[in-house]
């Protein structure tokens, strides 16, 4: 009964692989997000969807791609990996509020290590 | 641009002390305001939100947080701390624009530590 969900948990991989994570959640809401968490615990939002639109595009390098196949559903590819993409990534969904923000449940993260 | 500042990135107490964790937040429109922990490898939890309506906010684990729009700070805080508060603790400030939903802007974090 997980509201959200996230795979894999640690992500171990070489500098220039590509790699995708997965998100999904069963909470029914229409917009989903991604944020970034360094080694110093800072949280930057990355993207956010809403029925499956991009919305939220923060500066992000454009070797990371979201996509989102359905509104439960907010998928990250990354490309060509680097050391500086190591972090803790965190899957979030809310309601969509136009000109608000609801509360956003948070996935339990994907500890990514390029090596 | 809406910012978050929180004061001190780690706080001590001894258990059954007042937790007092500091927000200020900066904000060109009428602000939502959120306090969220997040326990050892864990994602984040929502303790309490504040959005416009009553001042003195209530959340869970008997925490509480007021909003003072003349300090522009939303401060956490709990009688009686206990064991099982250590955390990692995040203050935000909602972004939005109308029409294309919002995000979360976080403060820095605040270790809280309990001591027996």
């Amino acid at each position: 009964d997980t509201a959200v969900s996230q795979t894999p948990k640690y992500l171990v991989t070489q500098m220039g692989n590509d790699k995708s994570i997965k998100c999904e959640q069963n909470l029914g809401h229409d917009t989903m997000y991604w944020y970034k968490q360094d080694s110093k615990k800072f949280l930057k939002i990355m993207f956010s969807y809403n029925n499956k639109e991009l919305i939220i595009n923060e500066t992000v390098p454009n070797r990371f791609s979201p996509k989102s196949p359905d509104k439960a559903h907010l998928n990250l590819h990354i490309n060509s990996l680097e050391l500086g993409d190591s972090a803790v990534y965190f899957c979030a969904s809310s309601r969509f509020l136009a000109g608000g923000v609801d509360t956003q449940y948070f996935g339990p993260g994907t500890r990514l290590t390029v090596l | 641009a809406q910012s978050v500042t929180q004061l001190g990135s780690h706080v001590s107490v001894s258990e059954g002390a007042l937790v007092l964790l500091r927000c200020n937040y900066s904000s060109s429109v009428p602000p939502y305001l959120f306090w969220y922990v997040q326990y050892p490898n864990q994602g984040l939890q929502l303790l309490l939100k504040y959005t416009s309506a009553a001042t003195l906010v209530k959340g869970i684990n008997g925490f509480e947080a007021e909003f003072k729009k003349s300090e522009t700070s939303f401060h956490l805080t709990k009688p009686s701390a206990h064991m099982s508060d250590a955390a990692e603790y995040f203050c935000a400030v909602s972004d939005h624009a109308e029409n294309q939903g919002g995000k979360l802007i976080f403060g820095q974090g605040t270790e809280l530590s309990v001591k027996p």
